[in-house]
């Protein structure tokens, strides 16, 4: 079993519709949380990042951690087609920076 | 003024060859890391350098050696190139030390075929 489990997709949405993305993971250790985006043929970019649990907003993302339920999840509200990429999950319990990646989730937004 | 800059963008070589790939951060960051991304686009973290030194090495075949000349620099050489070792090579950098100070920024990629 993986470390951490994200759902390759591709998940299909239309334009305007709110995009709700998840990984979970199995070692409780990890305390640190990301979200990169990463376009076709391009490097992942940092989207979002918490550090506790709870909720962060920012702009149209809103990011989520339930730490005992080792449950992440990404949405992202009035989708628009430039938000088509891959969504990757990250996260780590070091401070030296090993991520642990989840597998990615291609979002398709449809006009 | 790209932030993490590797070259070359893609290195299409045949079997048996070694190829190095370069990579650059302007950041002024203290770390900096290789990742294979696989077909699957699954991102896998293979070293990580702090201020020259070697501090992640994950089980990767001792063909691969990275070198670092200076902080901005982390080059990555691989010897007898193997079908296997086709797959996205990411390099990233961090200010590292703590975990607020983790935020990795990536590169574009060095796409790798090997014939």
């Amino acid at each position: 079993q993986k470390e951490v489990e994200q759902d390759p997709g591709p998940l299909s949405v239309p334009e305007g519709a709110i995009v709700s993305l998840n990984c979970t993971y199995s070692n409780s250790a990890f305390q640190y949380f990301m979200w990169y985006r990463q376009y076709s043929r391009k490097g992942p970019e940092l989207l979002m990042y918490t550090y506790s649990s709870g909720n962060k907003e920012d702009g149209r993302f809103t990011a989520q951690v339930d730490k005992s339920s080792k449950y992440i999840s990404l949405f992202i509200r009035d989708s628009q087609p430039s938000d088509s990429a891959t969504y990757l999950c990250a996260m780590t319990t070091d401070s030296w920076g090993k991520l642990q990646f989840g597998a990615g989730t291609q979002v398709v937004v449809t006009p | 003024d790209t932030a993490v800059s590797q070259t070359p963008k893609y290195l299409v070589t045949q079997m048996g060859n070694d190829k190095s790939i370069k990579c650059e951060q302007n950041l002024g960051h203290d770390t900096m890391y290789w990742y294979k991304q696989d077909s699957k686009k699954f991102l896998k973290i293979m070293f990580s350098y702090n201020n020259k030194e070697l501090i992640i090495n994950e089980t990767v075949p001792n063909r691969f050696s990275p070198k670092s000349p200076d902080k901005a620099h982390l080059n990555l050489h691989i010897n007898s190139l193997e079908l296997g070792d086709s797959a996205v090579y990411f390099c990233a950098s961090s200010q590292g030390g703590s975990l607020a100070k983790n935020i990795q920024y990536f590169g574009a990629g060095t796409r790798l075929s090997v014939l």
